[in-house]
């Protein structure tokens, strides 16, 4: 059963660097896939951050792009997130999840984490 | 970026049948229907409902299905429950390096 565990900081200044870390079990990051970011802030829907290939290729949301990056911790099992100039519009649940590429273009998310409120404030 | 749109609600009394309809393009629903759902209660993680236009993961009641009509997508909920009651979001490929895109989200109300 493969099981992702994000953990952040819960709360972040405005202007300053968020940084998430999902921990993977039950399957191996180096094994394949992708590997995906997502969040919701309170009370509205699902925006997708961005992803990455087990190999480290990354793919972004075109609007958050210029502040996003993930990278992959292959000896951790892990990969993380950093979204930098955060501002109170970056509030939001953060999920972890495992993104399906099965075949031409269909991609779906399988599995998630419980996801990490995290709070932009001063 | 292709955009999915979702109508903000959708209702129904238990034992219905309801229908939520999610529209792209021609190219995320109309030609390969690549969407999948997802199923959100208060406070939970997302979880897979439908995946590769029409398919159900296992343990996913069969009381859900989907299907798609031009570039509408659409997820039906069979005999519904109250335990059906929640959030759903249909997804798909949005094109080039932009992997997926999510719909706006549909609440789910059983009356």
């Amino acid at each position: 059963q493969v099981q992702l565990q994000e953990s952040g900081p819960g709360l972040v200044k405005p202007s300053e660097t968020l940084s998430l870390t999902c921990a993977v079990s039950g399957y191996s990051i180096s094994s394949g896939s992708y590997w995906g970011c997502i969040r919701q802030p309170p009370g509205k829907g699902l925006e997708w951050i961005g992803s990455m290939y087990h190999s480290g290729s990354t793919y972004y949301n075109p609007s958050l792009k210029s502040r996003v990056a993930i990278s992959v911790d292959t000896s951790k099992n892990q990969f993380s997130l950093k979204l930098s100039s955060v501002t109170a519009a970056d509030t939001a649940v953060y999920y972890c999840a495992r993104l399906i590429h099965s075949s031409g273009y269909y991609y779906y998310f399988d599995y998630w984490g419980q996801g990490t409120l995290v709070t932009v404030s001063s | 970026q292709s955009a999915l749109t979702q109508p903000a609600s959708v209702s129904g009394s238990p034992g219905q049948s309801i229908t939520i309809s999610c529209t792209g393009t021609n190219t995320n629903v109309g030609s390969y229907n690549l969407v999948s759902w997802y199923q959100q209660h208060p406070g939970k993680a997302p979880k897979l409902m439908i995946y590769e236009g029409s398919k159900r993961p296992s343990g996913v009641s069969n009381r859900f299905s989907a299907s798609k009509s031009g570039n509408t997508a659409s997820l039906t909920i069979s005999g519904l429950q109250a335990e059906d009651e929640a959030d759903y979001y249909c997804c798909s490929y949005a094109g080039g390096s932009t992997l997926v895109v999510f719909g706006g989200g549909t609440k789910l109300t059983v009356l």
